[in-house]
């Protein structure tokens, strides 16, 4: 159980465009889903958590009309990077919680690799 | 396990040994611990948590030791396999916080 799907896995596109992400829980209801950015060699950096139905709260440096973050239901959370630049460029992940993410395990997708050219 | 910049701790394994990965956490009113598997390329994976009212908990070749004391967290993988070659990350749940605070991570390499 507890099975969170992203995608794409991979996107490469040309700089300006904006590129979609999609974060599913299978088989359970998230009522917070996390989105992360994660660098080579270094560990998860958490760019805004968000709670079905209500607006996402960024953290501190992430421009929140960059990355657009929606959580319009229980099982799906969506994050559009804006007009994306190659300092985009990342490994992008997902994870969902079912109650507000405290003193439960956050399950992750597999992440969206994102290369702007 | 703990690292400063770009460069990850790298335990290195032989298969067959028992590994002990270490992470020492920065809060001392977390009351929440978990440990994660991330292979290249993929999402991490959870392993196993441990909530601050115990100090040891078993599962399937894994243990975890929590030392409040030292705000001390390990995880112990007995008899090491080449699967088991991954980063490892430890995170841990500042109850104001509502989020998870993950450690660097340590790259572990499991040699035959």
């Amino acid at each position: 159980g507890a099975v969170v799907s992203q995608h794409p896995s991979r996107v490469i596109c040309k700089s300006g465009t904006s590129v979609k992400i999609e974060c599913r829980s299978l088989d359970f209801q998230a009522t917070t889903m996390f989105w992360y950015r994660q660098f080579p060699k270094q560990s998860l950096m958490l760019m805004a958590t968000s709670n079905e139905g209500s607006k996402a709260t960024y953290e501190q440096g992430v421009e929140k009309d960059k990355f657009l973050i929606n959580h319009a239901s229980l099982t799906l959370s969506t994050l559009t990077v804006t007009s994306a630049h190659p300092e985009d460029s990342s490994f992008y992940i997902c994870s969902a919680a079912t109650g507000g993410g405290s003193n439960q395990p956050q399950h992750f997708g597999d992440g969206t690799r994102l290369s702007i050219l | 396990g703990e690292s400063v910049g770009l460069h990850l701790p790298t335990l290195s394994v032989q298969e067959g040994d028992n590994s002990i990965i270490n992470c020492a956490y920065s809060n001392s009113a977390s009351d929440y611990f978990i440990w994660y598997k991330q292979e290249s390329g993929k999402g991490p994976q959870f392993i196993i948590d441990i909530r601050s009212n115990m100090d040891k908990r078993q599962g399937q070749r894994v243990t975890v030791l929590l030392n409040k004391t030292v705000k001390h967290l390990s995880l112990q993988i007995a008899a090491t396999q080449p699967g088991d070659s991954a980063v490892y990350f430890c995170a841990e749940n500042p109850p104001s916080w509502g989020k998870l605070q993950f450690g660097a991570g340590t790259q572990v390499v499991v040699t035959p």
